[in-house]
């Protein structure tokens, strides 16, 4: 069956504009999850989806930063108001989200690699 | 806290070379998952290996085996006889059962592999 799929693969934005990734997980899992990958700070968690709820948003590194999810499927992250330290590799995981969800495996889309002039 | 140590940051090999990748966890929960993720050069997370933390048979795929040592908390990954595809970035992960980041992994820097003909 398909991937995860993310949208736009590539971004090239000017700073302070803002900017929109997409996530369509794999049809059928409840769970989310957006990451960044930046080559100072290696891969980092942002923010968790179970529906479209979303109980973990420990990792936003700031308040430019939301995501919201809709119909339990795709779900956008939102950077508002762009800086160059913005810059990385945006990825979307998705895992089936039934009870003993920790031990379920998250599958990675390609990702979206966002550059800010 | 939770932390993954990846010493190795870059490894070359020749062709047909075996090679360990290391991996040290730390957390003080009983309960855990590991992981080992490859990310080719063209950018996607790909799903290796799963083990918890009960459980620390060795397990063989293939030309890939990973050895769990809780006594030392490592997860080391071996490639047997590597291959050009091989060369890719490997990750390993690290994700809690229980607690309020029990919904992330916790990445290591990666070790990036190289396998020259």
């Amino acid at each position: 069956g398909a991937g995860v799929s993310q949208s736009p693969s590539n971004k090239v934005t000017e700073k302070g504009k803002d900017v929109e990734l997409r996530c369509d997980p794999i049809s059928g899992h409840t769970a989310l999850y957006w990451y960044r990958q930046s080559l100072g700070q290696g891969l980092e968690f942002l923010i968790y989806f179970q529906g479209n709820s979303a109980p973990d948003k420990s990792g936003l590194p700031s308040d430019r930063f939301s995501a919201e999810r809709t119909g339990g499927s795709v779900s956008t992250l939102t950077i508002q108001r762009t800086q160059q330290e913005d810059s990385a590799v945006y990825l979307c995981a998705s895992s089936l989200g039934s009870f003993g969800r920790a031990e379920e495996t998250q599958y990675f889309g390609p990702g979206t690699r966002l550059l800010v002039l | 806290a939770q932390k993954v140590t990846q010493a190795q940051t870059e490894i070359s090999v020749v062709e047909k070379e075996d090679v360990t990748l290391d991996c040290v966890y730390e957390t003080r929960d009983t309960t855990y998952y590991l992981f080992w993720y490859k990310q080719p050069p063209s950018g996607e997370l790909v799903f290796l290996i799963r083990r918890n933390s009960f459980d620390e048979q060795n397990e063989i795929s293939g030309r890939y085996s990973w050895n769990f040592q809780k006594s030392t908390s490592s997860f080391n990954f071996t490639i047997t006889a590597s291959q050009v595809v091989d060369s890719a970035v490997y990750f390993c992960a690290l994700r809690v059962a229980y607690g309020g980041s029990q919904g992330n992994l916790i990445f290591g820097k990666g070790t990036k592999l190289s396998v020259k003909p």
